[in-house]
């Protein structure tokens, strides 16, 4: 079935301290890949989006991704991560390119240790 | 602009009744998106317009739930009867095109007694 996995659940790290988020994804062809993040009690916003092209994509709030086609991957990656990053983010892909019909991962909450 | 709004932000009611979302997107955003988001099942679209036309309505859980868009600048979900189990988080997400990147609304937090 086509899914969007998010293996991590909850993730700890300490502040200044490296990040890698997972995301797989089981579709066909090479869907549109979003990341998003929501902070407690607000809406998502938009980090980063792969659609073609360069497989290292560079979003906001220093935040990366790299599109890994024999992995059906989109790992969310940040070299030093601040306490605001605390939040939830999520993976999602458009399988279809162009409708803006987004299938959401699970959900890896992030919290930062100071 | 100031982004997608939503009301309310906070809804409170007792099994049985009709609930009403309502969803303002950003001016010139051709798409409109209906999200819910649970503990059990995430985030999942229920259903999305262009051009305030319904292009896509299978997330929609069941009879009970209905969207409209009347005007380019308003959508509303309904829900009716509502029951606990329709307790969630209602996001409502507009964008320039399908490709284009969703602007989300604060949401609206939804319980059913």
């Amino acid at each position: 079935a086509q899914s969007v996995t998010q293996p991590d659940i909850h993730i700890t790290v300490s502040e200044g301290a490296s990040l890698e988020l997972r995301c797989n994804y089981s579709y066909g062809a090479t869907p549109y890949l979003f990341w998003y993040v929501q902070s407690p009690g607000q809406g998502l916003q938009l980090l980063l989006k792969y659609f073609s092209g360069d497989t290292l994509v560079q979003g906001i709030k220093g935040f990366e991704a790299e599109f890994k086609r024999s992995q059906s991957s989109f790992n969310l990656r940040k070299p030093s991560v601040h306490w605001s990053d605390a939040a939830e983010y999520f993976c999602a892909v458009d399988p279809s390119g162009n409708t803006g019909k987004l299938i959401f991962g699970q959900g890896t909450t992030l919290q930062v240790k100071p | 602009d100031a982004g997608v709004i939503q009301s309310p932000r906070h809804e409170v009611t007792e099994m049985g009744q009709e609930v009403t979302l309502r969803c303002k997107p950003i001016s010139g955003h051709d798409y409109l998106f209906w999200y819910r988001q649970t503990m059990m099942r995430g985030l999942e679209l229920l259903i999305y317009f262009n051009n305030n036309v319904p292009i896509d309505d299978s997330g929609m859980p069941e009879d009970r739930f209905s969207a409209k868009m009347p005007n380019a600048s308003f959508s509303t979900l309904k829900i009716q009867p509502s029951e606990p189990r329709d307790s969630a988080v209602y996001f409502c997400a507009s964008s320039l095109s399908g490709r284009e990147t969703q602007y989300f609304g604060p949401g609206t937090r939804l319980l059913v007694l």
